[in-house]
């Protein structure tokens, strides 16, 4: 079993729409949680960060962190054609190291 | 791409030849790091390097290994490439080196081992 479980979709929404994307993970060592951003043929940028549990928003963007399930979500509102992109989730104990989920796509529909 | 580049972008070599990927940073950043992205497996860490010389391994490192003689190149070699390296290969900086700092990522190294 992977440490970190992410639905790879795809994902298709119409521009607009609230965008849910979730992991799921193993670890119970994780505290820290990021959300990456892949465009296609590119490197992955950070998108959101969190510590341990609770929500952070950053303009559109919603990153949840619920220990006590090991699950966490990033949501998108208002979602724009230029979101279209791949997610990573990411997760590290206490150092260097992180975890990523495997990335789910998402095609925002002009 | 935070002044990081990669070389050569692309790649298409034959199994058993070596091959050696360069990143060079133009950010003074102690940290480096390289990653292998697979369908389904996202990124996985190689090897990583925390200053000039000193490097360690990560959790894909068989079949690799890193070589930094200077803060703003790490090279990754695969003495004798295999089809199961057939990746995108990315380069990662970051300052500091702990969980809460930001790792920066190159545009990647599409190889194709025949």
């Amino acid at each position: 079993q992977k440490e970190v479980e992410q639905d790879p979709g795809p994902l298709s929404v119409p521009e607009g729409a609230i965008v849910s994307l979730n992991c799921t993970y193993s670890n119970s060592a994780f505290q820290y949680f990021m959300w990456y951003r892949q465009y296609s043929r590119k490197g992955p940028e950070l998108l959101m960060y969190t510590y341990s549990s609770g929500n952070k928003e950053d303009g559109r963007f919603t990153a949840q962190v619920d220990k006590s399930s090991k699950y966490i979500s990033l949501f998108i509102r208002d979602s724009q054609p230029s979101d279209s992109a791949t997610y990573l989730c990411a997760m590290s104990a206490n150092d260097y190291k992180l975890s990523f989920g495997a990335g789910t796509t998402v095609t925002v529909r002009a | 791409d935070a002044g990081i580049t990669q070389s050569p972008r692309h790649k298409v070599t034959e199994t058993g030849t070596p091959v050696t990927l360069r990143c060079h940073q133009t950010e003074n950043h102690r940290y480096m790091y390289w990653y292998r992205q697979d369908p389904g497996h996202g990124l996985r860490l190689i090897h990583y390097s925390y200053g000039v010389k000193d490097t360690d391994k990560g959790e894909v490192s068989d079949g690799y290994s890193v070589s930094r003689s200077k803060t703003e190149d790490f090279l990754l070699t695969l003495e004798s490439a295999t089809s199961s390296q057939t990746s995108v290969y990315f380069c990662a900086i970051s300052e500091k080196g702990t969980a809460e700092d930001t790792q920066y990522f190159g545009p990647g190294t599409r190889l194709t081992v025949l």
